[in-house]
């Protein structure tokens, strides 16, 4: 088993491009999160979703969108991206116990 | 607005040493508590989750408290490894009205030296 998948592990963007970063996961669970990690900060909840197609905003939801089509899989989409989404992005889910599993991350840097 | 801190955020122990991490939040209305780890350049992994009517739980050599009252949850570490060298996070879960968040520390940054 996976787990909970992301991809890329790495991305290099230009201030005002767009991208998507995929999460998937082989739990069957119905939560599913997103954050950023940034020096100092901790981790921020940019968007959840409690179960399929329903989602909702976190702490810094601002410049992000998200979509859940599916059970398996959460994405995170950046419209148009800044320097101040330099971050690194985890998903997440969470089973019964509440207990939560992360993916690897991705490392994104806008320029 | 719930706030979680970690003190120390470093610590470095020899081998062996038995040790405490610390995690204080300011709201003691959380629905449980949990620990991270985090190595570096990777995702976080589940140590150990503590409901909110719990006092403590053990997994091997971690041991983590939850004092709701006061706002307190420790991590002990027992006979410390050098591969426990690792930023260990706490995390609090609050319930909203659209489902339970998690509110982080920033960690503390452990290593453990031969």
């Amino acid at each position: 088993n996976a787990g909970v998948t992301q991809t890329p592990k790495f991305q290099v963007l230009k201030t005002g491009q767009s991208m998507t970063l995929q999460c998937a996961q082989d739990m069957n669970h119905n939560s599913m999160y997103w954050y950023r990690q940034d020096p100092g900060m901790g981790l921020r909840l940019i968007y959840y979703s409690a179960s399929e197609g329903t989602t909702d905003k976190g702490e810094v939801p601002n410049g992000y969108n998200v979509s859940r089509l599916n059970k398996r899989e959460f994405s995170l989409r950046l419209e148009s991206a800044a320097p101040s989404q330099t971050s690194v992005y985890f998903c997440a889910n969470r089973d019964r116990t509440d207990t939560q599993y992360f993916g690897p991350g991705t490392r994104l840097t806008v320029l | 607005k719930q706030e979680v801190t970690q003190i120390p955020a470093a610590l470095s122990v020899p081998e062996g040493e038995n040790l405490v991490l610390n995690c204080s939040f300011t709201d003691s209305a959380i629905y449980n508590l949990q620990w991270f780890r985090q190595d570096p350049g990777k995702g976080l992994t589940s140590l150990l989750l503590i409901q909110s009517s719990q006092r403590e739980q053990t997994s091997g050599r971690l041991n983590a408290s939850l004092d709701k009252s006061s706002g307190r949850s420790t991590l002990y570490i027992a006979a410390s490894q050098p591969g426990d060298s690792a930023t260990y996070l706490c995390a609090v879960y609050i319930l909203t009205g659209g489902g339970n968040k998690l509110t982080f520390g920033t960690g503390t940054q452990l290593k453990v030296e031969l």
